[in-house]
């Protein structure tokens, strides 16, 4: 099976700052991945495909990049609404696996 | 609006049985893979299982496997799981989720059904 590795787990930032996940693949998975955002008691929500393609409604302050092992899901200007939890996902080969999650704080 | 609504979750003792419905509206169900995936309480979010648009592919989690059966009804709009010899380590909210077209990632779920498995 393929492991994904997000780090950090927990990561605190403030209302405006530029905010960097990132996630590894144990084998290259080339660009077969997604990134969600969920909050507390709801369903994760599909904020990018396919590593960079952005899912219709997203805003544009969300952008992911990378290809193979290594991708990262960057918010370009943090605002409250996007204090969650995010997850990457591949679907390169079963079984389809999530990373563990990086939680977003408020400083 | 797509719209998936979870429902035949509750408390079930080790070993027992259960069956959860997602009933879809909002598009052409017959046109979409569906998945369920399951969250413990405080963890992660796991994939359990895959159903092709007209069931001509199916494929489970090692975890569940011979465990659970996914099963749809296209002309009902609804996907189905159901869970047998359940286990504590089962207790978990199910979401499904619709396929997005042209991949195995998950553009809309439901809001989850929850399943406790003690005694």
């Amino acid at each position: 099976d393929i492991q994904m590795t997000q780090s950090p787990s927990t990561l605190s930032a403030s209302v405006g700052d530029r905010v960097t996940i990132t996630c590894r693949a144990s084998q290259s998975i080339s660009s077969w991945l997604a990134w969600y955002q969920q909050k507390p008691g709801k369903a994760p929500k599909l904020l990018i495909y396919k590593a960079s393609s952005l899912e219709s409604g997203v805003p544009p302050r969300f952008s992911g990049s990378g290809s193979g092992t290594e991708f990262t899901l960057t918010i370009s200007s943090l605002q409250p609404d996007d204090f969650a939890t995010y997850y990457c996902q591949h679907y390169n080969s079963l079984p389809w696996t999530f990373g563990q999650g990086t939680k977003v704080e408020i400083k | 609006e797509v719209h998936l609504v979870e429902s035949g979750g509750g408390l079930v003792k080790p070993g027992g049985s259960l069956r959860l419905s997602c009933a879809a509206s909002g598009f052409t169900f017959s046109d979409y893979s569906m998945t369920w995936v399951r969250q413990s309480p405080g963890q992660g979010l796991e994939w359990v299982s895959s159903i092709g648009s007209s069931g001509g592919y199916i494929y489970y989690a090692d975890s569940v496997k011979g465990r659970f059966t996914i099963s749809r009804d296209n002309a009902k709009s609804s996907l189905y799981l159901q869970m047998n010899s359940l286990r504590a380590e089962d207790t978990a909210v199910y979401y499904c989720a619709r396929t997005r077209s042209g991949g195995d990632c998950y553009s809309h779920w439901g809001q989850g059904t929850l399943v406790t498995v003690s005694s």
